[in-house]
């Protein structure tokens, strides 16, 4: 079965300074990867996703995220934080076919000025 | 494409009444996903649907839960009664075919159940 586990409830950074957001997944075979963004109150919005080829995926809003088959990771990084990337981020798998994304269970991420 | 909409996006029910979330999947995708969102449990999973057929409805938590896909743009997830327990964030997301592909969200419902 698939499985996603994101290890940090919460994330505090400073502004301008780099962020990240952990994920590791657990799959059969081989994973289809993808971060969401979530605002209060808002659905959730697709950020980046990882298929195949370059490990480093970059995706909206200056987000990237690096695969590592070895370490089964796929964390979401940021050069530079804003206050406005402050919101709840959720990393998520499937490893075949269009079976549903398997969600983890958030990392609330809060950028201070 | 206006995105997926769902409605109403807040509903505040007494507890043992019919309560009825409704959702517009994205026109041309294939799948659409029911998930809710709580605190305590994250993002499950409800049912899913291909091309109007229900796929798999191992998430619906109880028998008080159903949903339909009459069509391919237009689902319902029915709770009936409802409980307290049923409180929640509901969400619809709808993607097109392909292993790729990432589902896009509705706004989703807020429910309350008193």
């Amino acid at each position: 079965a698939q499985s996603v586990a994101q290890p940090e409830d919460q994330v505090n950074v400073a502004e301008g300074n780099p962020l990240t957001v952990k994920c590791t997944y657990s799959v059969s075979g081989n994973p289809y990867l993808f971060w969401y963004v979530q605002y209060p109150n808002r659905g959730l919005q697709f950020l980046l996703k990882y298929i195949t080829g370059d490990n480093l995926v970059k995706g909206s809003y200056g987000f990237e995220a690096e695969f590592n088959k070895s370490q089964t990771s796929f964390h979401l990084k940021k050069p530079s934080a804003l206050v406005s990337d402050s919101a709840l981020y959720f990393c998520a798998v499937r490893d075949h076919g269009n079976t549903p994304l398997v969600f983890g269970k958030g990392t609330r991420l809060s950028v201070i000025a | 494409d206006a995105g997926v909409i769902q409605s109403p996006r807040h509903e505040v029910t007494e507890m043992g009444q019919e309560v009825t979330l409704r959702c517009k999947p994205i026109s041309g995708h294939d799948y659409l996903f029911w998930y809710r969102q709580t605190m305590m449990r994250g993002l499950e999973l409800l049912i899913y649907f291909n091309n109007n057929v229900p796929i798999d409805d191992s998430g619906m938590p109880e028998d008080r839960f159903s949903a339909k896909m009459p069509n391919a743009s237009f689902s319902t997830l029915k709770i009936q009664p409802s409980e307290p327990r049923d409180s929640a964030v509901y969400f619809c997301a709808s993607s097109p075919l392909g292993q790729g592909t990432e589902a896009f969200f509705g706004q989703g419902t807020r429910l309350t159940v008193v």
